[in-house]
């Protein structure tokens, strides 16, 4: 059963434009949202977080978007740049002792083409 | 060192032989995790350690994978007997803050695994 999905394994886009990666999950006791980005051959990188509470969150060029009624929440990247290119790691967790213990989607690899 | 140190970045081993994986997190994170990554998947959680406190070890997949903290710092991953599902690469992170729910887990480079 994955609690955590991204239906896109991959996503192409031209540089200055919007990046949008969407994920979806499945368990109400998620209440923090965690966005990853990974290079090859490097171990992935934190990006941005929302807590359950709220329904956006914006750090310069990344903005998360969290629909809990949805039980949805995306990613925009404005503008694109080639450097963003790398694989999208959407995950969660349900609190408790450690919020260390995410719960991964499967990734969605993110070309932006010059 | 400045980040989460793992060795080997690659492992190479025939179906049947025990392995060891090393991770040495970032100095002063009191909690480490690891995580494993197979083909096509996202991150799957293996096991958890906080200071003193018996581990988390809810995610490991079967009794062939132990792990264990030296010290409060270096952690070895063993997987015993190994199968060809058991390759995958396997990252270990740590942090500092594991009880606070915008803490980041900082993320080693992973070790390659390959049973052949």
């Amino acid at each position: 059963d994955q609690q955590v999905k991204q239906n896109s394994p991959s996503l192409s886009v031209q540089e200055g434009r919007i990046s949008i990666l969407n994920c979806d999950y499945t368990n109400s006791m998620f209440d923090y949202f965690l966005w990853y980005k990974k290079y090859p051959a490097e171990g992935p990188t934190f990006l941005i977080s929302i807590s359950s509470i709220k329904d956006k969150n914006e750090d310069g060029r990344f903005t998360v978007f969290l629909n809990k009624s949805a039980k949805h929440l995306s990613l925009h990247i404005v503008p694109s740049q080639p450097g963003d290119s790398a694989v999208y790691f959407c995950a969660a967790n349900a609190g408790g002792t450690s919020y260390g213990k995410l719960t991964f989607g499967q990734g969605t690899i993110l070309t932006v083409h010059p | 060192g400045a980040g989460v140190s793992q060795s080997p970045s690659n492992k190479v081993t025939e179906k049947g032989k025990d392995v060891e994986l090393r991770c040495d997190p970032i100095s002063g994170h009191t909690a480490l995790y690891w995580y494993r990554q197979s083909l096509g998947q996202g991150l799957e959680f293996l096991i958890y350690f906080q200071g003193n406190s018996a581990p988390d070890k809810s995610g490991l997949p079967s009794d062939r994978f132990s792990a264990e903290r030296t010290g409060g710092s270096v952690s070895t991953l063993t997987i015993q007997r190994t199968q060809q599902e058991d390759s995958a690469v396997y990252l270990c992170a740590s942090t500092a803050r594991p009880g606070e729910a915008n803490e980041k887990l900082f993320f080693g480079s992973g070790t390659q695994l390959s049973v052949l």
